[in-house]
């Protein structure tokens, strides 16, 4: 199976900080991942899919980047409602899905 | 629009099963895979498995291997998981979310889960 380790477990940021969270699998998955934000008592919602395309409705200041074994999602101008926990989601074809720990970003 | 109702809350003693359901509306539903995740309290995202609401055919992780059975009913538009032989390890909010398979296309939307509460 393929293993996904996330980094960091926890961050503190600012207000207007950009923040990058990172994604390591632990075989090539091309760009077969997506990051997800999930609030407290809700269902996870994705931000990007294919690495790097961003969901509709979802803003700007959300970005993916790389291929194979990294991956790194990218929070510019940190917003008070970016405060959340997010996840990283590896989707190849060959089952199955894995998810990486996460990733709680709370307010400095 | 694309919707994702889940069954309510359940609450279970170790060793019996449970059945949590999800209807699907505002899409085709043989289109796309139907996928179950679980998150245990206070604990990150578990993939658990997918149907093929086409064709009935599932994939489950292996953790859950005998002891999970995921169907569908396409007259209704519902999928269906079963989780058997329960531990109080299994107390956890769970999901279901249609995601296109292909990591390209844009289609993912979640149901609002369903918390399975394991105590004797």
């Amino acid at each position: 199976d393929i293993q996904m380790t996330q980094s960091p477990s926890s961050l503190s940021a600012s207000v207007g900080d950009t923040v990058t969270i990172t994604c390591r699998a632990s075989q090539g998955i091309r760009k077969d991942l997506g990051w997800y934000q999930q609030q407290p008592g809700k269902a996870p919602k994705r931000l990007i899919y294919g690495a790097s395309t961003l969901q509709r409705g979802v803003p700007s200041r959300f970005s993916g980047s790389g291929a194979g074994t990294e991956f790194t999602l990218t929070i510019s101008s940190l917003q008070p409602e970016d405060f959340a926990t997010y996840y990283c989601l590896q989707q190849t074809g060959y089952p199955p899905w894995t998810f990486g720990q996460g990733t709680k970003v709370e307010i400095k | 629009q694309v919707q994702l109702v889940q069954s309510g809350t359940e609450v279970k003693k170790p060793g019996a099963s449970v059945k949590v359901s999800c209807k699907a509306s505002g899409y085709t539903f043989t289109g796309y895979y139907m996928h179950w995740v679980r998150q245990a309290p206070g604990q990150g995202l578990e993939w658990m498995g997918w149907i093929n609401p086409n064709s009935g055919g599932t994939s489950y992780a292996q953790k859950f291997q005998g002891r999970v059975t995921m169907t569908r009913d396409t007259s209704t538009s519902t999928a269906y998981l079963e989780l058997s032989r329960l531990r109080s390890d299994d107390t956890a909010v769970y999901y279901c979310a249609s995601i296109d398979n292909d990591s390209s296309i844009d289609f993912d939307y979640w149901g609002q889960g369903t918390l399975v509460s394991v105590s004797s």
